[in-house]
């Protein structure tokens, strides 16, 4: 099993920009979630889905937008990136988000807007 | 407002013990998480506590003390591995996940 794996994971844009971050995940987990990691602040939950098809705002979905066609993937776009979204992007996921159960973590993709 | 703190950094002697403390004001309680996170690497979990007291695992312990809203992470027997950061993380009412912004551990030979 490869677990969460993220692409890309660096990525440089300029100011305008759009992209697309693809989470894809292999456990059948049913809740996927996309956060984001500053300096000096915790992980801020942007978006995330309870299941396939669905999907809900977080703390800081400004800017930001989100797909689960496949129970196995979580994309998460940008439409016209801002400077203010230079951060570590992560994907987690968990098998069910009303329970205790422990969320899996993807590596991250690292991006940089100028 | 829902607020986590931890201190931003700590440092500590290989084979010394340290206690990383985290303290919370969330609305509504479902358990309390810390991860670890080493630089450039995604979290991963270290252990859950749901019930007050202290679960053991191996060199790491947690404690929770739901009444004071507090608590903390021990690691014995530090090893240069353990350089990392430590996430202190509640789940809400909501079930979602409440992040502490981390500390930072820096363990010296």
């Amino acid at each position: 099993n490869a677990g969460v794996t993220q692409t890309p994971k660096f990525r440089v844009l300029k100011t305008g920009q759009s992209m697309t971050l693809l989470c894809a995940q292999d456990m059948n987990h049913e809740y996927m979630y996309w956060y984001r990691q500053d300096p000096g602040m915790g992980l801020r939950l942007i978006h995330y889905s309870v299941g396939e098809g669905t999907t809900a705002k977080g703390e800081v979905p400004d800017g930001y937008n989100v797909s689960r066609l496949k129970k196995q993937n979580f994309l998460l776009g940008l439409e016209s990136a801002a400077p203010s979204q230079t951060s570590v992007y992560f994907c987690a996921s968990t098998q069910a988000g009303d329970s205790t159960d422990t969320q899996y973590f993807g590596p991250g993709t690292r991006l940089t807007v100028l | 407002g829902q607020n986590i703190d931890q201190p931003t950094e700590m440092t500590a002697t290989e084979g010394a013990i340290v206690q990383i403390n985290c303290t919370y004001q969330t609305s509504g309680f479902n358990g309390l998480f810390w991860y670890q996170q080493h630089a450039g690497e995604a979290p991963t979990f270290l252990s859950y506590n749901v019930l007050d007291g202290l679960e053991e695992k191996g060199r790491f312990s947690s404690f929770l003390s739901r009444s004071k809203g507090y608590s903390y992470l021990l690691l014995k027997e530090l090893q240069m591995k353990d350089s990392a950061s430590y996430l202190c993380a509640v789940l809400d009412s909501n079930y979602q996940l409440i992040w502490g912004a981390g500390t930072k551990l820096i363990i010296k030979p």
